[in-house]
């Protein structure tokens, strides 16, 4: 069974452009939400998709945004780059627990962006 | 709002010997679930293990167990026996049925040989 996969894995961008991240969840994995990780700050949520709807939101500029598609893939979108979104992307897919109820993330293994 | 905290940046620990990490949630919530995820350097996250709040028992997995303190708000992990290969980033988490997890700062361990 393929993982979650993200793509591009590493990109490099200057201050003011845009960046587009995409990611592939596990097949049958419907909820897809997507992480900022940063040395010392830890995972941040950014948002969470469910059937092609966003469930939830982190507190993070307009500048970030996402979408689902109807095969679940999603995409993260950050406009206006600023050398602070420097950081690892996670996308994590999940299926809740059947037997415990848990929702377990399984993540994919990020797109580090550096923006100059 | 619920909150994670992983008070220890970072830790070491001998190789064979036995680690515990440190966490501690608040929530006004009374069904939750905890977890530990591991980050290994330049690999993916994956899950180490899980605690369902409504269960007294703790969590065991092989060499990794946890110490759930409900009262408390306290969710420690140990690791007996470390071995090199536990070497990573490790972060522990809350989630509660929203659409939300609530990730700690994260301990970095490293196994010493």
């Amino acid at each position: 069974k393929a993982g979650v996969t993200q793509t591009p894995r590493y990109l490099i961008k200057t201050r003011g452009q845009q960046v587009t991240l995409s990611c592939s969840p596990i097949s049958g994995h419907r909820s897809v939400s997507w992480y900022q990780q940063t040395p010392g700050q830890g995972l941040q949520f950014l948002f969470e998709y469910f059937s092609e709807t966003q469930r939830n939101k982190g507190n993070f500029p307009g500048r970030f945004s996402g979408r689902q598609f109807s095969n679940s893939r999603s995409e993260m979108n950050v406009s206006t780059l600023e050398l602070g979104d420097s950081a690892l992307y996670l996308c994590a897919s999940s299926l809740l627990d059947g037997d415990s109820g848990a929702n377990v993330l399984t993540f994919g293994a990020g797109s580090r962006l550096t923006v100059l | 709002a619920q909150t994670v905290t992983q008070s220890q940046p970072e830790m070491s620990v001998q190789e064979a010997e036995t680690v515990t990490l440190s966490c501690t949630y608040d929530t006004s919530e009374n069904n939750y679930y905890l977890f530990w995820y591991k980050q290994p350097p330049s690999r993916q996250m994956i899950l180490v293990i899980r605690q369902e709040a409504y269960k007294q028992q703790n969590a065991t997995e092989n060499r990794f167990s946890v110490n759930f303190q409900k009262a408390a708000k306290s969710f420690s992990l140990k690791i007996s026996d470390s071995q090199l290969g536990d070497t990573a980033m490790y972060f522990c988490a809350f989630w509660s049925g929203t659409y939300k997890y609530i990730f700690g700062t994260g301990t970095r361990l490293k196994v010493l040989a």
